[in-house]
């Protein structure tokens, strides 16, 4: 099945720096997302992004289908941006594979 | 206005009960599933439903039954609970197209 490298594993960040999370896959997709999963254990749409770029607000997302890889970009970063980042993929037999995630800590 | 909405949110269970989780969709999609998330947060998917027909069964076992009444309802039955099946349980739905998902809010099962 397809593989799913999310990088870096973990990231600490004072308020108001800027970062950029990586995913890697493996194989053509037809979904990739971008989900982020509060300290509440709530798993949250932030992007569709099987290609191309896209931006909501302080977050964007660019994916380079034809290389396999896509960034997520979080400007001026908040305490509340703090936890986990998932890249979940789907090459069309309709179920998401997520990468490991990363662990996002922003401190005040 | 949920969109994806479990029942219950936190499950404790003795181990040999039988336990299900509800899940409902008021999106309209048309696919349902079920992922796990262990104790390191790796999620992964159990189970695909499309139109209420299974599409995606990855290896489960044989004590974990999905049924789906409707196209807007998946619930997940659990038989004979081991500790080892304690985890956070996710439902989620999607269309044909855009397939991107979304997600309930999850239940968090303890099997003592």
């Amino acid at each position: 099945g397809i593989q799913v490298e999310q990088s870096p594993p973990d990231l600490i960040l004072q308020e108001g720096a800027n970062s950029t999370l990586r995913c890697n896959f493996s194989d053509s997709v037809n979904n990739l997302q971008w989900f982020h999963q509060n300290p509440w254990g709530q798993l949250i749409n932030l992007f569709y992004i099987p290609s191309g770029t896209k931006q909501n607000g302080r977050l964007s997302a660019t994916t380079v289908a034809t290389e396999r890889y896509s960034l997520l970009y979080i400007s001026s970063s908040q305490t509340t941006d703090s936890g986990v980042y998932f890249c979940a993929v789907d090459t069309g037999r309709r179920a998401l594979t997520f990468g490991s995630g990363t662990r996002l800590q922003v401190q005040p | 206005d949920t969109a994806v909405s479990q029942t219950p949110k936190y499950l404790v269970t003795q181990m040999g009960n039988d336990k299900s989780i509800k899940c409902e969709q008021n999106l309209g999609h048309d696919t349902m599933y079920w992922y796990k998330q262990d104790s390191k947060k790796f999620l992964k998917i159990m189970f695909s439903y499309n139109n209420k027909e299974l599409i995606i069964n990855e290896t489960v076992p044989n004590r974990f039954s999905p049924k789906s009444p409707d196209k807007a309802h998946l619930n997940l039955h659990i038989n004979s609970l081991e500790l080892g099946d304690s985890a956070v349980y996710f439902c989620a739905s999607s269309q044909v197209q855009p397939p991107e998902a979304f997600f309930g809010q999850g239940t968090r099962l303890t099997v003592v």
